[in-house]
């Protein structure tokens, strides 16, 4: 079976843009949780939805929005970029919205 | 907000040498996961511990769960090069959805 995939892989934007970055869970996955890691951190939770419902909300700025859709792939929405926004982008599937994490390769986005 | 921290920040070994890395929550958890990623790639998870002072292992890793629920240990015994990389722990409070990752353990192996 096929992992978690993401797309596109890598992106370069300018400051003031929009992005959209794409994750499709693991078949039979209905819970989708984005993070952004930075360099040399730990993933930083953005958002979570399962079954079509936004779950959870991290501590990021309205710019940011998420939606998943009926087949369980989900969009993460980023508005008004800003140089800070740059980072690797993390979509992870879970069966329930408590179990483990199953990472997908991430969207390297850089912001310049 | 709730800050998970780990010791060491980074850490080399010699091979066949054991490592240890602590995990340490400002809040209650009500379950951690453990994590890898390799240098360049994406964490991968290794386990999940619910139970105060649950201890579970895998083959040459030790996982343990404080009394308290507020600490966690991952400990390799005899290290191999393959283990390079950077562990994560990664907590819950209560039933919330947001999953709280440390700020990571990198660590070196060389031969």
């Amino acid at each position: 079976d096929a992992g978690v995939t993401q797309s596109p892989t890598h992106l370069i934007k300018t400051r003031g843009q929009h992005v959209t970055l794409r994750c499709s869970p693991i078949s039979g996955h209905k819970s989708v949780s984005w993070y952004q890691q930075v360099l040399g951190q730990g993933p930083q939770f953005i958002f979570q939805y399962y079954e079509k419902e936004e779950r959870g909300r991290g501590n990021f700025p309205d710019r940011f929005s998420a939606r998943q859709f009926p087949n369980y792939s989900s969009e993460l929405n980023v508005n008004a970029l800003l140089l800070g926004d740059s980072a690797l982008y993390l979509c992870a599937s879970s069966g329930t919205s408590g179990s483990e994490q199953y990472f997908g390769p991430g969207t390297r986005l850089t912001v310049t | 907000g709730q800050q998970v921290m780990q010791i060491p920040q980074y850490q080399h070994v010699q091979e066949g040498e054991d490592f240890t890395t602590y995990c340490n929550s400002s809040t209650t958890l009500s379950n951690i996961q453990w994590y890898k990623q390799r240098p360049g790639g994406h964490p991968v998870f290794l386990i999940q511990l619910v139970k105060s002072g649950e201890v579970k292992k895998q083959k040459r890793l030790t996982f343990q769960f404080g009394e308290a629920k507020k600490n966690s240990s991952l400990h390799i015994t005899a290290t191999q090069t393959t283990d390079v990389g950077t562990y994560f722990c990664a907590g819950r409070t209560g039933t919330a959805s947001k999953l709280t990752f440390g700020t990571g353990t990198r660590l070196q192996v060389t031969l």
